[in-house]
């Protein structure tokens, strides 16, 4: 166990719905980071959040969202779902930025779009 | 903008036979070069930190070390548990986010 969940850890879903993927930093961890892994783009960085302030962003599509809650806990909201949003989707916290050891990940949320 | 890219994608050893995977990288001021872990189905696991060109980290089985442009794992006689996905990743002077390579695939058969 790394200190980092995430939940669901399966979810199955129609085209055009939404869902909301819930993640808990490790104790102590002000940043937390969401990232997408699909088969033919590996893991791409999808948002960091600091203490509840957005701190940067990737490629991360306009329909979804992300926040930070004031117990540090995070939510990726994806909306408007397509079969291409289909992949794992991982959270990772840190103290700060990467430190020593990098992020620590989650186990993951993998999403299916049907 | 900064950029990774890991070979072999795919590399299948037989048990005892030593290799090394690739992680070529460009980035606007190394903070950090990453290497991870990931087996099927589960985030990944942190291995080794490397920060400056010349240095090694050992682990086990593992090597890694660090050019200015490049990075190595080093793999001595390894075992079907070393099995997995081996992700290499760079943290820049552009934010805190660490930017991953592809991956590679080995696969250690007994």
């Amino acid at each position: 166990d790394s200190g980092v969940t995430q939940t669901p850890k399966h979810l199955i879903t129609a085209t055009g719905q939404r869902v909301t993927l819930r993640c808990s930093p490790r104790s102590g961890d002000l940043s937390v980071y969401w990232y997408q892994q699909s088969l033919d783009q590996g893991l791409q960085f999808l948002i960091h959040y600091y203490n509840g302030e957005e701190r940067a962003k990737g490629n991360i599509l306009e329909r979804f969202s992300a926040q930070q809650f004031p117990d540090l806990h995070s939510e990726l909201n994806l909306s408007s779902l397509e079969l291409g949003d289909s992949a794992l989707y991982f959270c990772a916290s840190s103290v700060g930025g990467p430190g020593v050891y990098g992020y620590t990940f989650g186990s993951g949320t993998r999403l299916t779009v049907v | 903008e900064d950029q990774v890219t890991q070979s072999p994608e795919a590399l299948r050893l037989q048990e005892g036979e030593s290799s090394s995977l690739n992680c070529s990288y460009t980035v606007s001021g190394l903070r950090g070069l990453f290497w991870y872990r990931q087996d099927p189905g589960k985030g990944p696991e942190f291995l080794f930190t490397l920060y400056s060109a010349g240095e090694e980290k050992e682990k086990e089985r593992l090597k890694a070390t660090l050019t200015k442009k490049e990075s190595f794992l080093h793999i001595t006689a390894p075992k079907p548990e070393d099995s997995a996905t081996y992700l290499c990743a760079v943290l820049g002077n552009q934010g805190g986010k660490l930017i991953f390579g592809q991956g590679t695939e080995l696969s250690v058969k007994p």
